[in-house]
């Protein structure tokens, strides 16, 4: 079926630093979703993006619904220990929502 | 977030068994999801459910036989499982299926098969 590729598989960060990944498809979404999973519990969401080229933060993190549909990023700024997990991005489009396309996930550990 | 209850948390059992998964929302959504995460693996989509009729069933195996009595209450009843069914087992809801309102997850079983 139709994968997203999620970039950085995985990444070591120390507490204090930004990080940066991003998600690219084949095809376009016209909604874009970024959510974090943590050891034992299930996918959480983050940010929802419903327009090409939207910017959206929540709290420390930051999102952009890319211009072509095609692609979307998720920026984390001054990382903390609690930022560990793996974060997923999805892909919508309305009239199939039942279709939620997922990323293979990027990994994120942060150390003191 | 408990908006949506997943029970058992674990659950171990053997390829005879028959065991039931429940999934409970009390978000007033009417679409609900059962998705399967197996290691190194985007979610998978199983089955789709909107106002408790099934919309979607995504070439699962029958052993998996899902159940939706209510928009509130989701089940997924398992018989002679196999060993690559171990995985952990994540229910969602949205508002609705033809929306672009976003899914909201449970914390899973995590079920292995001996």
């Amino acid at each position: 079926g139709q994968q997203l590729n999620q970039s950085p598989q995985s990444m070591f960060i120390q507490e204090g630093e930004d990080v940066s990944m991003n998600c690219t498809s084949s095809s376009i979404f016209n909604t874009w979703l970024w959510y974090k999973q943590e050891p034992g519990e299930g996918p959480v969401l983050l940010i929802a993006l419903y327009k090409a080229g939207e910017l959206t933060s929540n709290g420390r993190l930051t999102a952009q619904f890319g211009i072509t549909r095609k692609d979307s990023f998720l920026n984390i700024s001054a990382s903390i220990p609690s930022d560990v997990g793996i974060y997923f991005c999805a892909g919508q489009n309305t009239g199939t929502a039942s279709k939620l396309t997922f990323g293979t996930g990027t990994r994120l550990q942060v150390t003191l | 977030e408990t908006g949506v209850t997943q029970t058992p948390r674990h659950l171990v059992m053997g390829m005879t068994n028959k065991k039931s998964l429940k999934c409970e929302q009390h978000l007033g959504h009417n679409a609900m999801y059962w998705y399967k995460q197996s290691a190194k693996k985007p979610l998978e989509l199983m089955f789709v459910y909107n106002f408790k009729e099934q919309t979607e069933n995504n070439s699962v195996p029958s052993r998996f036989s899902p159940e939706c009595p209510n928009s509130s209450h989701l089940f997924l009843h398992l018989h002679t499982l196999q060993p690559e069914d171990s995985a952990l087992y994540l229910c969602a809801s949205s508002p609705a299926v033809n929306s672009n309102q976003p899914q909201h997850f449970g914390d899973g079983t995590r079920l292995s098969i001996l």
